[in-house]
């Protein structure tokens, strides 16, 4: 099946400073790409819509001067959190869907974000 | 968007036949129905998909009824390494707007 990679699988980073992570569709071009946060012991809560070229759709209550998305080409999207607190610390998850076909969704392995 | 409703957790033993419901009484015409399968700090997993009746494939079935307004996920012969969040997801998979929005999942422990 078609492979999405995320990276870092983990970071550590101190509060204030920006973290960004980077999801790559590696064998197929995405034409949206969703960005995720998941909490211990919870679902996942979509955070955004990618598309390729034009701004991200936030979803409610997600800041989108905090969380910066970019997705400037069809097999990369960026996800950028920027002075990053304690309280931003959770586990990110992308997914991609492929344009066309029934629209499968194909989701990377995730990036753990701890800020110290 | 549909909503859907999974019971929170379930049990099971190993080599034992599971199933899993999903309610979405508000499921749309033009609606699929997905599963996923999540592990610990880990991107979930696609298992299956359908739209009507019944899908089959080497990991799962699926089962919908003709009102589409509820789906069970059945896993035959569950192993330890089973255990994980399921998820079912509802939405038209061929519009550019689809959102994926998860539910609380099942958690199912499979125990030796």
């Amino acid at each position: 099946g078609a492979v999405v990679s995320q990276h870092p699988s983990r970071v550590i980073c101190k509060s204030g400073t920006s973290v960004k992570i980077e999801c790559r569709s590696l064998d197929f071009q995405a034409t949206t790409m969703f960005w995720y946060r998941q909490f211990p012991k919870q679902s996942l809560m979509l955070m955004a819509t990618s598309n390729e070229g034009s701004k991200a759709t936030y979803e409610q209550g997600v800041e989108k001067d905090k969380f910066l998305i970019n997705h400037a080409s069809l097999t990369l999207s960026t996800l950028t959190v920027t002075s990053a607190h304690p309280e931003d610390s959770s586990f990110y998850i992308c997914s991609a869907r492929m344009g066309g076909g029934n629209g499968e969704l194909f989701f990377g392995e995730g990036s753990r974000l701890t800020v110290l | 968007l549909a909503k859907t409703t999974q019971p929170i957790s379930m049990d099971s033993y190993e080599g034992q036949e599971v199933n899993i419901t999903c309610s979405h009484n508000n499921i749309a015409t033009n609606d699929y129905i997905t599963w996923y399968q999540q592990f610990p700090s880990q991107g979930p997993r696609f298992i299956i998909q359908g739209y009507k009746t019944k899908v089959t494939n080497e990991v799962a079935s699926l089962f919908i009824p003709a009102d589409r307004k509820s789906s069970t996920l059945s896993l035959p012969r569950v192993s330890l390494s089973d255990t994980a969040v399921y998820y079912c997801l509802v939405g038209d998979m061929n519009t550019g707007g689809f959102k994926t929005i998860f539910g609380a999942g099942t958690r199912l422990f499979v125990k030796a």
